[in-house]
């Protein structure tokens, strides 16, 4: 069964900060996704990773994939205020199109 | 706005009731997919169309059911509510459907069931 973990499940930061999500996986799959929900709002894409060694930015955030180690991060480049959401990542089992959702780093950035 | 829209936004039922909710993909796009949001269960991939057929399934329930018609458009009937079933439910479109494609998401419906 495919397990997706994610750590920290909290994080409360300093504007300025620099931090990192975690998101490991229990099986093999080369396609995993970050999303962001902020408070009482819908989910949003942030980054699509297909391949090992993949990285995305956009802005203050920039996300990776080692499908060796089963671990993407999603690195947070001095934080703003804006940045406070959820952040969830997901794997998709391999060749199946069928999505597994790790339980979500709630961030907090405080000013 | 992500061009997809939801209907309704809110729900509130009784236990072993059926609803209905209704999702538009943004204009263009093929594949519509389906999410429950609850505390218990956190995300849960439910099913996902495309072009009118089902392309994959995921935790869906038996008592669940889903269709993607002509027009792209979909529907989510739940059936023989439960409390548990209480959750937000996301529907989300991309252009093709493929592990390549960026998900939209809808803005949810919240479902309660008293």
């Amino acid at each position: 069964e495919l397990k997706v973990e994610q750590n920290p499940l909290f994080l409360s930061m300093q504007e300025g900060k620099n931090y990192t999500i975690y998101c490991n996986y229990s099986t093999t799959s080369d396609r995993l996704y970050w999303y962001r929900q902020d408070p009482g709002k819908s989910l949003e894409s942030l980054f699509v990773l297909l391949s090992n060694g993949a990285v995305k930015q956009e802005g203050r955030l920039m996300a990776s994939l080692d499908t060796k180690a089963r671990l993407s991060t999603l690195h947070i480049t001095a934080a703003v205020h804006d940045l406070s959401a959820t952040y969830f990542c997901a794997v998709e089992r391999e060749g199946t199109y069928k999505y597994i959702f790790g339980t979500g780093t709630r961030l907090k950035v405080l000013a | 706005d992500s061009g997809v829209t939801q209907t309704p936004k809110h729900l509130i039922t009784a236990t072993g009731q059926r609803v209905t909710l209704r999702c538009s993909p943004r204009s263009g796009d093929l594949s519509v997919y389906w999410y429950q949001q609850s505390l218990d269960q956190g995300l849960q991939f439910l099913i996902q169309y495309y072009n009118g057929e089902e392309r994959a399934k995921g935790n869906i329930l038996e008592r669940f059911s889903a269709q993607q018609f002509p027009d792209l458009h979909s529907e989510l009937n739940l059936s023989s509510l439960e409390l548990g079933d209480s959750a937000l439910y996301f529907c989300a479109s991309s252009a093709s459907g493929t592990s390549t494609d960026t998900q939209y998401f809808g803005p949810g419906t919240r479902l309660t069931v008293l």
